[in-house]
């Protein structure tokens, strides 16, 4: 079935130690989404791609950072994590911007 | 800034009921959708209404769309234990010269009792 894969589902790291979250996509979107959702919270828009253009949201906080090296693959970068960037990440695609998004089982990250 | 609030933010009810969740927002929209998340897992798409239609039907889902009022409903009809969850709506503006986003609201806790 065509979907969208987050790996690892959970993932542990200590304050400050850089992180990658992966997302990875068999429905050949055009666009790629990263979400931030904390507890209780509606999902927040980190950034976008539409194919290889990035839109970063303005409150997007300095050390993240995003990278698609083609369609199929989108990754989250953390440089610098600090207890209050745990979460979890949700990554989503569709076909265009205003389709609906499908999204993945997302990665829950915990900072020690 | 929140575009989508929910009301209410928690509903209980047993199997069989109906449930209704409303959603207002505050700008001009494109499209309204409303999602569905169970706990630990990712979204999942139920509805997408656009701004030129009223209703919608989808099985058991019903929803609404009053863009006057600039709000929407969810109706759950016959629910089941298996519709616990979190419903979120979802606001699409195209964005005008910048690009277009999905904000969602905070979102309705739903519990059905068996």
């Amino acid at each position: 079935d065509a979907m969208v894969i987050q790996n690892p589902r959970y993932q542990v790291t200590q304050f400050g130690k850089p992180v990658t979250l992966s997302c990875s996509q068999t429905l050949n979107h055009n666009v790629m989404y990263w979400y931030q959702q904390k507890s209780s919270q509606a999902p927040k828009l980190l950034f976008h791609y539409y194919d290889k253009d990035f839109n970063n949201e303005a409150d997007t906080p300095d050390n993240f950072q995003s990278r698609r090296p083609n369609t199929s693959f989108c990754f989250l970068d953390i440089r610098s994590p600090g207890l209050g960037d745990a979460a979890m990440y949700l990554c989503a695609t569709s076909r265009e911007e205003a389709d609906p998004q499908h999204f993945g089982d997302g990665t829950r990250l915990s900072i020690l | 800034s929140q575009q989508g609030e929910e009301d209410p933010q928690a509903l209980s009810i047993q199997e069989g009921e109906n449930a209704t969740m409303n959603c207002s927002y505050k700008t001009s929209i494109n499209n309204l959708q409303w999602y569905r998340q169970n706990s630990g897992r990712g979204l999942v798409h139920l509805i997408l209404i656009r701004s030129n239609e009223r209703e919608k039907h989808s099985g058991r889902l019903r929803v609404t769309l009053d863009t006057s009022k600039k709000s929407s409903s969810l109706l759950i009809t016959a629910s089941r234990a298996a519709d616990t969850a979190s419903y979120f709506c979802a606001t699409y503006n195209a964005g005008g010269t910048s690009y277009g986003k999905l904000t969602f609201g905070q979102g309705t806790i739903l519990t059905v009792h068996p």
